[in-house]
């Protein structure tokens, strides 16, 4: 069955620190890869994805994430966090086909310490 | 870029009202999806729609239902609302097997 998990709820990094986010994914075939940012209130603004290519992808905001199919991972990295980037995270796995459907972590709360 | 509007953002209702919650996105994307939000849970589907009249059920379709008469606009009812479904709804919507897009949220509280 298809499943996403984001292992860490909530993460406190300082300001100018770097950061990393994990995500592990579980799909019978190649998936597409999101990243998701939710600042409080709002929807669910896309960071970055992967469908193809090369491994390692840039996305908005300063944020890069690094897909590794022998570790089903795809860990989202910034190399120093702004106070503005507190806010929760969320990994998503989706596939092309009948349905369509998108498959969503519980996601990563991250707060930013001056 | 796209944009997927969700017409109410706060809306209060009284158990047993009939609540409809309007999604209209303009970029003719065939795929659209009603999803709940509940802290500690994730982003949890209701609904989703692959084409006008067309639906199906996601993983928690028990008291909703929706409609899809156009092809930009995606409609989720609660046809008698109930306390437990008091939530943030995020309305979406995608391009076959690409990215999907999500509208601000509606948040609802059932009294």
């Amino acid at each position: 069955a298809q499943s996403v998990t984001q292992p860490d709820i909530h993460i406190t990094v300082s300001e100018g620190a770097s950061l990393e986010l994990r995500c592990n994914y579980s799909y019978g075939a190649t998936p597409y890869l999101f990243w998701y940012v939710q600042s409080p209130g709002q929807g669910l603004q896309l960071l970055l994805k992967y469908f193809s290519g090369d491994t390692l992808v840039q996305g908005i905001k300063g944020f890069e994430a690094e897909f590794k199919r022998s570790q089903s991972s795809f860990n989202l990295r910034k190399p120093s966090v702004h106070w503005s980037d507190a806010a929760e995270y969320f990994c998503a796995v989706g596939a092309l086909g009948a349905g369509n459907q998108f498959y969503f972590g519980t996601g990563t709360s991250l707060t930013v310490i001056p | 870029d796209v944009k997927v509007t969700q017409s109410s953002r706060y809306l209060v209702k009284r158990t047993g009202e009939k609540v409809f919650l309007e999604c209209v996105q303009d970029m003719d994307h065939e795929n659209m999806f009603w999803y709940r939000q509940d802290p500690g849970l994730g982003l949890r589907l209701i609904y989703f729609s692959y084409d006008v009249k067309m639906k199906e059920k996601g993983d928690i379709p028990e008291g909703y239902s929706v409609s899809r008469e156009k092809k930009e606009r995606f409609s989720l009812i609660l046809e008698s609302a109930s306390t437990n479904q008091t939530s943030m709804y995020l309305c979406a919507s995608s391009l076959l097997g690409n990215t999907i897009y999500f509208g601000e949220g509606s948040w609802l509280t059932v009294v």
